[in-house]
């Protein structure tokens, strides 16, 4: 398996649910992110991670909490969503290769987990 | 306000016909610009990036090109193919004061190529 793997790749889920969404780099990369994409709108940067650390948050409601285990695995974790949560959400990774901040390296985009809140 | 618009929000041509996509910004500082393709149902690929000090860059029929002083950026395709039917997205990266960057992404362009 190569690049940013996601899984599931279509959810729908109550709003009552939790549910989690998966995200696996095979890239040897040290950052990962999160991100949301609604229908005519840019994506939004949800959270950064750099070296399993989380560095930022987007000021991001806490129905959504991010977990990052290790620099290969980033998840998702989804509880009493909101039916304007439904969105593609994208998993990103890149390398950070020196002191730079860490948003000007070349991301690479997993596939998407198109999530619908009922 | 950091902002990057697009234009056309959306465009059809015919296959093997050129196009031109619009990008224009006022993130500020700049630290680079970068053109993506994303095809429906798929995630983001990078197509170029490009820093203050490069004004084009190539990437097969893609070609891209920056103007840091009026701060505007175009992607050119050429002899367009049904493949290339997505939505291209242009990302301008800011670096902040104490070291930090952010990323502005715009809405894209929604291009269809048809026969």
């Amino acid at each position: 398996e190569t690049g940013v793997t996601q899984t599931p790749r279509h959810l729908v889920m109550g709003m009552t649910n939790k549910k989690s969404l998966k995200c696996e780099q095979h890239l040897g990369h040290n950052a990962m992110y999160w991100y949301k994409q609604s229908a005519k709108k840019p994506l939004e940067l949800m959270f950064v991670y750099n070296f399993k650390e989380q560095t930022e948050n987007n000021s991001v409601p806490s129905r959504f909490s991010p977990e990052c285990p290790n620099s290969s695995h980033l998840f998702l974790h989804l509880h009493t969503l909101q039916p304007e949560d439904s969105a593609l959400y994208l998993c990103a990774s890149s390398q950070r290769r020196d002191r730079g901040p860490l948003l000007i390296y070349e991301q690479y985009f997993g596939p998407g987990t198109r999530l619908t809140v009922t | 306000k950091n902002q990057v618009e697009q234009s056309p929000q959306s465009l059809i041509i015919l296959e093997g016909k050129n196009c031109t996509l619009q990008c224009n910004y006022t993130v500020s500082p700049f630290s680079n610009l970068r053109w993506y393709k994303q095809d429906t149902g798929r995630g983001p690929v990078s197509l170029t990036i490009m820093t203050f000090s490069e004004n084009t860059k190539s990437n097969g029929r893609y070609t891209a090109t920056l103007d840091a002083d009026t701060k505007q950026s175009s992607l050119h395709i050429t002899a367009s193919q049904l493949s290339d039917s997505a939505s291209y997205i242009c990302v301008v990266s800011a670096i902040l004061t104490g070291g930090g960057n952010k990323l502005t992404f715009g809405t894209g362009t929604q291009l269809k190529v048809e026969l």
